[in-house]
């Protein structure tokens, strides 16, 4: 069964700079998809980037990239110049990409929760 | 505005009452799912569904039930719901691609105590 561990439950970092959330996960699969969603104060549940596993460049989504080491089976998130706007709970998830009827099932890790400080 | 919605919001029960938590979404998405969120535990999908009439188990099934006879509806049923059910509950949906869900819009919650 793939398990996602996300082993850092708090982080914080002061507005403007670079802060790094890590995730590792554990999977047999080569072919899955990774993501990493913010889930604000409000409770919704939104995307941030995501990173298919057959892709070597890893993903970049305006002040939001990834590390992406598939052979180490880690997805790190790094947010660049931080904003007061970016405090919530972030949460990495994965999901399979091939084959039967599982691909249907997502894993989340335990989530993040990030503090940006003014 | 495309969107999922969830009813009720907020639900407090006791043990063995019956209850329905509805799902809806409005961007013809074939794939729906349902979430639970508890500290420290994170998300752990319940169920999901790739299309009508087509549903399956995630990580945490028991003690629950869904259908799914439209495309847009989602509900999420708990015959005889336990303290230990008492959670935050996410419904999403997304389209699929290549014959996976893609990006997943999630709801905006569902907070269930059960006395």
């Amino acid at each position: 069964a793939q398990t996602v561990t996300q082993s850092q439950p708090e982080m914080s970092v002061q507005e403007a700079e670079t802060v790094t959330l890590s995730c590792t996960y554990d999977t047999s699969e080569s072919d899955y998809y990774l993501f990493w969603y913010k889930q604000p104060p409000s409770r919704q549940m939104i995307l941030v980037i995501r990173q298919e596993a057959y892709k070597q460049q890893n993903a970049t989504e305006n002040r939001f990239s990834v590390n992406f080491q598939k052979a180490a089976k880690s997805f790190s998130l790094k947010i660049s110049d931080s904003q007061l706007g970016d405090a919530a709970m972030y949460f990495c998830a994965y999901r399979r990409n091939a084959g039967g009827t599982s691909y249907g099932k997502l894993t989340f890790g335990q989530g993040t929760i990030l503090t940006v400080h003014p | 505005e495309a969107q999922v919605t969830q009813n009720p919001r907020y639900l407090i029960t006791v043990t063995g009452k019956k209850l329905t938590v509805t799902c809806s979404q409005n961007m013809n998405h074939e794939y729906m799912s349902w979430y639970r969120q508890d500290p420290g535990l994170g998300l752990r999908q319940i169920y999901y569904s790739m299309n009508v009439e087509v549903t399956d188990k995630g990580d945490v099934p028991e003690g629950y039930k869904v259908s799914r006879k439209e495309k847009r509806n989602f509900p999420l049923i708990l015959e005889s719901p336990s303290p230990n059910q008492t959670s935050l509950y996410f419904c999403a949906s997304s389209t699929v691609a290549g014959g996976a869900p893609d990006t997943q819009y999630f709801g905006p919650g569902t907070r269930l105590t059960v006395l």
